[in-house]
């Protein structure tokens, strides 16, 4: 089982810029969660899917984060324009079930640098 | 979901038993005790949880106190590969109740001195 894949791993980016952050859940599994984790505010939920619908997203900052699941097996996480604040890590995770109570599985998190 | 409360750091000597204590004074009757860790530069990862009774499984064991206002993650034989911040989580299983999202808090951050 190869985990929960994210890509990139880091990236580096401009003021303005879009940035589009992927991801590869674990498969049969059908919750997926985006999380942002800073020194300043730890690790906070973005948005939550479960069967590819968006659940939850009040956890998304503003207008200019926006998330898609088009099939099972792939989440993108997409910020325009980016800006300086929006650097920190991004992980996704994944669980199996309605994602309330299940153990939820981590990717290795995209370090996103906005100078 | 309620709040814990956990020491910021705490230091062990590596192949020595490490306890990490989590209290969790307004526990409900149906809140679970999760226990994940983060590893640097890594997501985080499950360790354990448990309802009422001590719980082991590979990587750890979970104490839990008869009042349920505190519990305690046992490392029977700490490693550097250890070393990383524990979160102490509680989750309402409580369907209708509870929140799909993992609320972290601070943790402790675990030091393994070799």
């Amino acid at each position: 089982d190869a985990g929960v894949i994210q890509s990139p791993r880091h990236e580096v980016t401009e003021m303005g810029q879009e940035v589009t952050l992927r991801c590869k859940p674990i498969s049969g599994h059908n919750s997926l969660f985006w999380y942002r984790q800073t020194m300043m505010r730890g690790l906070e939920l973005l948005i939550y899917f479960n069967n590819n619908v968006p659940i939850d997203d009040s956890g998304m900052p503003e207008d200019r984060f926006s998330a898609k699941m088009p099939n099972a097996s792939f989440s993108t996480l997409k910020i325009q324009p980016s800006e300086p604040r929006d650097s920190a890590v991004y992980f996704c995770a994944s669980s199996w079930g309605q994602g309330r109570r299940e153990t939820q599985y981590f990717g290795p998190g995209t370090r996103l640098l906005v100078l | 979901d309620a709040k814990t409360t956990q020491p910021n750091s705490m230091e062990s000597n590596e192949e020595e038993p490490v306890h990490l204590p989590c209290n969790h004074s307004t526990i409900s009757g149906t809140d679970y005790i999760h226990w994940y860790r983060q590893l640097p530069s890594q997501g985080p990862e499950y360790v354990i949880h448990g309802l009422t009774s001590n719980v082991n499984n590979r990587m750890a064991s979970l104490a839990i106190a008869e009042d349920r206002k505190s519990s305690t993650l046992i490392l029977h034989r700490a490693t550097l590969r250890d070393a990383a911040v524990y979160y102490c989580i509680l989750r309402d299983q409580n369907v209708r109740a509870g929140s799909y999202q993992l609320t972290f808090g601070k943790g402790t951050k675990l030091s393994v001195i070799p």
